[in-house]
């Protein structure tokens, strides 16, 4: 079983979806929990951090973190072609190391 | 402005060449990464630094190695050992006594063995 999985898509939707994008994990010690958002070609960027469980929300963006259930989602609302991109998990147990990727969701928001 | 600049973008390379992929931080960062990604993989830890003179192997670490002469910079080889080398190389850097802990990365790099 992989550390952390994550359903590799492509996931396409249209333009002003609720989009749901979530991840597994295996390791019951991970306490940091970030989304990222990679266009094509380039490097990942950071959306979202949280520490421990919770939710977080930015603009049109709201992580949630679940560890009972070991569980993450990044929720995007009001989506948009511009939201098109592959989106990475990504945890760890120690504050600013040790970094455990998913594989990444890829999304297509269609106009 | 403050960020990552990783060189070249693209780079080919012949079977038994060693090849070496540039990243520099002006972040101030104590801690560089480098990750491999290849298409619906996770991202995978090559090699990192936590200080200048130091660094540690990662989860694939063989056929690849570094140097962190320079706290902004953490130079990747690929060497002709690494048995299938065609991938994108991201670096990436942390400050590990910030508050938040992310990870910033650089644009990139895509290396492709003829």
């Amino acid at each position: 079983q992989k550390e952390v999985e994550q359903d590799p898509g492509p996931l396409s939707v249209p333009e002003g979806a609720i989009v749901s994008l979530n991840c597994t994990y295996s390791n019951s010690a991970f306490q940091y929990f970030m989304w990222y958002r990679q266009y094509s070609r380039k490097g990942p960027e950071l959306l979202m951090y949280t520490y421990s469980s919770g939710n977080k929300e930015d603009g049109r963006f709201t992580a949630q973190v679940d560890k009972s259930s070991k569980y993450i989602s990044l929720f995007i609302r009001d989506s948009q072609p511009s939201d098109s991109a592959t989106y990475l998990c990504a945890m760890s147990e120690v504050y600013g190391q040790n970094f455990v990727f998913g594989p990444g969701t890829r999304l297509s928001v269609l106009p | 402005d403050g960020g990552i600049t990783q060189s070249p973008k693209y780079l080919f390379r012949k079977e038994g060449q060693n090849v070496t992929l540039s990243c520099e931080q002006n972040l101030n960062h104590d801690a560089m990464y480098w990750y491999r990604q290849d298409p619906g993989q996770g991202l995978r830890l090559i090699y990192y630094s936590q200080i200048v003179n130091d660094f540690q192997k990662g989860d694939i670490a063989e056929g690849y190695s570094v140097s962190r002469e320079k706290k902004e910079s953490f130079p990747l080889t690929v060497t002709s050992a690494q048995k299938n080398p065609t991938a994108f190389y991201l670096c990436a850097s942390s400050a590990r006594t910030d508050n938040t802990g992310e990870l910033f990365f650089g644009e990139g790099s895509r290396l492709t063995v003829l």
